[in-house]
């Protein structure tokens, strides 16, 4: 089965500081890597994605992820926060169920704390 | 084109009361779901449907019932609350391929007495 690990709970940065999230999956299959942002009170709502190709990926609000394969990884990034980027952070692997279709898995999530 | 809508937003039951959490989708999507999200967990699944007809558990399903007659709509029953089934609900839909991003709806929050 996959799953997925996220290595922070809680990330506290001031603003301009640069920000990494990491994201480490396990999965045997080829998989599709998500990012995905819950604002307080709101529902998720996708940053960024990555099927194939560049594994850098350029999402909305300045955020990129890279997938690295060899690690099972895929870091979320963005050179310098802003307070409205407060939020809780979710990345997801789709990988394919066994069950005729594909499930997306959830890490557990990072809360991004963003002080003026 | 108004996405997913979930009713009702909030709802409060006591133990043992039953109720049906609402879903729709507008997008003519084949993949719907149901997750729960709990403070520490994550969100997980609890069932979700490839198409009219055609429903399976996820990896949280106990105490829950889909049905899914329509494109448009998958209901989440619960048959007796229990206070351990206290989370926000979210109901998502995508295309029925991996390389398709899903689309969520704004949450029912429930609280069980």
């Amino acid at each position: 089965a996959q799953s997925v690990s996220q290595h922070n709970h809680h990330v506290i940065l001031s603003e301009a500081a640069s920000l990494e999230l990491g994201c480490n999956y396990s999965y045997g299959g080829t998989v599709n890597l998500f990012w995905y942002v819950q604002y307080p009170g709101q529902h998720l709502q996708l940053l960024l994605k990555y099927f194939s190709g560049d594994p850098l990926v350029k999402g909305i609000k300045g955020f990129e992820a890279e997938f690295i394969k060899s690690k099972f990884s895929f870091n979320l990034r963005k050179p310098s926060v802003q307070w409205s980027d407060t939020a809780e952070y979710f990345c997801a692997v789709n990988g394919y169920s066994g069950a005729g279709s594909y499930q997306l898995t959830f890490g557990k999530g990072t809360k991004l704390s963003v002080i003026p | 084109n108004a996405g997913v809508t979930q009713t009702p937003k909030f709802q409060v039951l006591k133990t043992g009361q039953s109720m049906t959490l609402q879903c729709a989708q507008d997008m003519n999507h084949e993949y719907m779901s149901w997750y729960r999200q709990d403070p520490g967990m994550g969100l997980r699944l609890i069932h979700y449907s490839v198409g009219a007809g055609i429903t399976d558990q996820g990896e949280v399903p106990n105490g829950y019932n889909v049905s899914r007659s329509t494109t448009e709509d998958f209901p989440l029953r619960l048959l007796s609350a229990a206070p351990s089934q206290t989370s926000v609900y979210f109901c998502a839909s995508r295309r029925e391929s991996s390389s398709y991003e899903q689309y969520f709806g704004p949450g029912t929050r429930l609280t069980v007495t």
